[in-house]
């Protein structure tokens, strides 16, 4: 059974950086194709796509966001760390990470969520 | 720029509704990486449809996705009054090598 679950700050200050770690199980990020994502929602609005790092180390990266934001990964701990940069109070969103198993495709397992707000 | 859905969209028990997602050639026109995803209020996002028409395992198959050009259309039959909630659409997109998501559709079960 695959579960993820992030964790982090919930309040933190413009201008500060953001470090939220995703804590996996029920598979590997050594397992070929697989990729872990981040997405957010900023409270009543739509989803936005963040990051995605796979299996071998390959980043991809919001193209409005690829100036502040770092996603990496630690296997022996199956976890997998975003930071974003330079935070405003538009960055205030529900910060989700979610599984993908292959490609820049869909995510079909999700973490509850961490809500992240900026002032 | 997001894809586009309807903001909203009502219907009855039983009845079918249909949530439009309009893209470009840069994303659903060209690609069969269309994903549809189900909220409900407080929850993570559900994959319910990938791959423009693929259900996972353990959705119903009252959900049922398709494509034509640049919009991809999900179609939920029977409506129950659990489907009430956000309806979200997702494609890979070429302009950057990432996905895009629509805007989301609210769904009303009357």
């Amino acid at each position: 059974q695959i579960t993820l679950k992030e964790s982090g700050p919930t309040e933190v200050k413009p201008t500060q950086t953001l470090t939220l770690t995703c804590t996996f199980s029920g598979f590997s990020l050594v397992s070929s194709g697989v990729g872990v994502g981040w997405v957010r929602q900023p409270p009543g609005r739509a989803l936005e796509w963040l990051a995605l790092i796979f299996w071998d180390g390959v980043q991809r990266y919001s193209p409005s966001l690829k100036n502040r934001i770092t996603v990496t990964k630690d296997t022996s701990k199956n976890q997998v760390v975003l930071t974003l940069a330079n935070l405003d109070p538009a960055d205030t969103a529900t910060y989700y990470c979610a599984h993908t198993p292959g490609g820049v495709t869909f995510f079909d397992f999700w973490g509850q969520g961490a809500l992240v707000k900026v002032s | 720029s997001a894809l586009t859905q309807p903001a909203s969209l009502s219907g009855s028990l039983g009845q079918s509704i249909t949530i439009s997602c309009t893209g470009t050639g840069g994303d659903i026109g060209n690609y069969h990486f269309v994903s549809w995803y189900q909220q409900h209020p407080g929850q993570a996002p559900r994959l319910i449809i990938f791959g423009v028409t693929t259900r996972p395992s353990g959705v119903s198959s009252r959900f049922s996705g398709s494509k034509s050009g640049d919009t991809a259309s999900l179609t939920i039959s029977g409506l129950q009054a659990d489907d009430e909630g956000l309806y979200f659409c997702s494609s890979y997109t070429d302009s950057g090598d990432f996905l895009l998501f629509g805007g989301g559709t609210r769904v009303t079960v009357l």
